[in-house]
């Protein structure tokens, strides 16, 4: 069951934006979008965009979520200390019937 | 507050069984489509198995189908996942999750996670 691809990691400097990436194909992310996790170490992932790219309550504005095609973008402004943690991108894969995530990428703030 | 408890995790041989269980709060349990999902030490996250909260209807991962069996008590507001035949490739913390829907939906909150190490 092929995953989605995230990559590894990304750096950005403290109040800078980062954009992290999310590609899979027409079947999944194409077809209903992805959902974003946040997992900070030691911790359980928590979900911070639906796939129609809305927030849950109580995550902040400077987490913004988006698609084009087969391809999910969250974008993450004003970086802080905190935002430091594993991102998971996840969809649905309507052809394979099962759930898929991304690989995961870790976003340090320098 | 949704809160989702999960128990049940330890070291296995290989080639034995456990179960894990998750006691759910803050929800009305039946109306949601529960998840397992594991997390190999240093790994990233691999959905294991569904179950539906309205007919039951249950769906695996290729990897753990025919050994592991999800299941539900409704009148209990827990969840179950009998794992058999265990390998050493299912070493993982093992999250329940909810769903946002009754037949599915995103990874709306999780567990803190229970540890299943598979060694002899």
């Amino acid at each position: 069951q092929a995953g989605l691809t995230q990559p590894p990691s990304v750096s950005k400097g403290l109040r800078q934006t980062a954009t992290l990436t999310c590609t899979g194909n027409s079947n999944n992310v194409g077809n209903q979008g992805a959902a974003w996790l946040q997992q900070h170490q030691g911790h359980p992932p928590k979900i911070i965009s639906y796939r129609d790219n809305n927030r849950p309550s109580g995550i902040s504005e400077r987490f913004s979520a988006s698609r084009s095609g087969n391809t999910a973008s969250l974008t993450i402004t004003g970086l802080q200390p905190e935002d430091e943690a594993d991102y998971y991108c996840s969809a649905w894969d309507s052809s394979l019937s099962v759930w898929v995530f991304g690989g995961g990428t870790k976003l340090t703030v320098i | 507050e949704v809160q989702l408890l999960e128990s049940g995790g330890g070291l296995v041989q290989p080639g034995g069984s456990l179960r894990l269980s998750c006691a759910a709060s803050g929800f009305t349990f039946s109306n949601y489509a529960m998840r397992w999902v594991r997390q190999a030490p240093g790994k990233g996250l691999e959905w294991v198995s569904t179950i539906s909260g309205s007919d039951g209807s249950t769906y695996y991962a290729d990897s753990v189908k025919g050994r592991f069996t999800i299941s539900r008590d409704n009148s209990k507001n827990t969840l179950y996942l009998q794992m058999n035949s265990l390998r050493a490739e299912d070493t993982a913390v093992y999250y329940c999750a909810k769903g946002t829907s009754y037949s599915g939906g995103d990874f709306d909150s999780w567990g803190q996670g229970t540890l299943v190490t598979v060694s002899s």
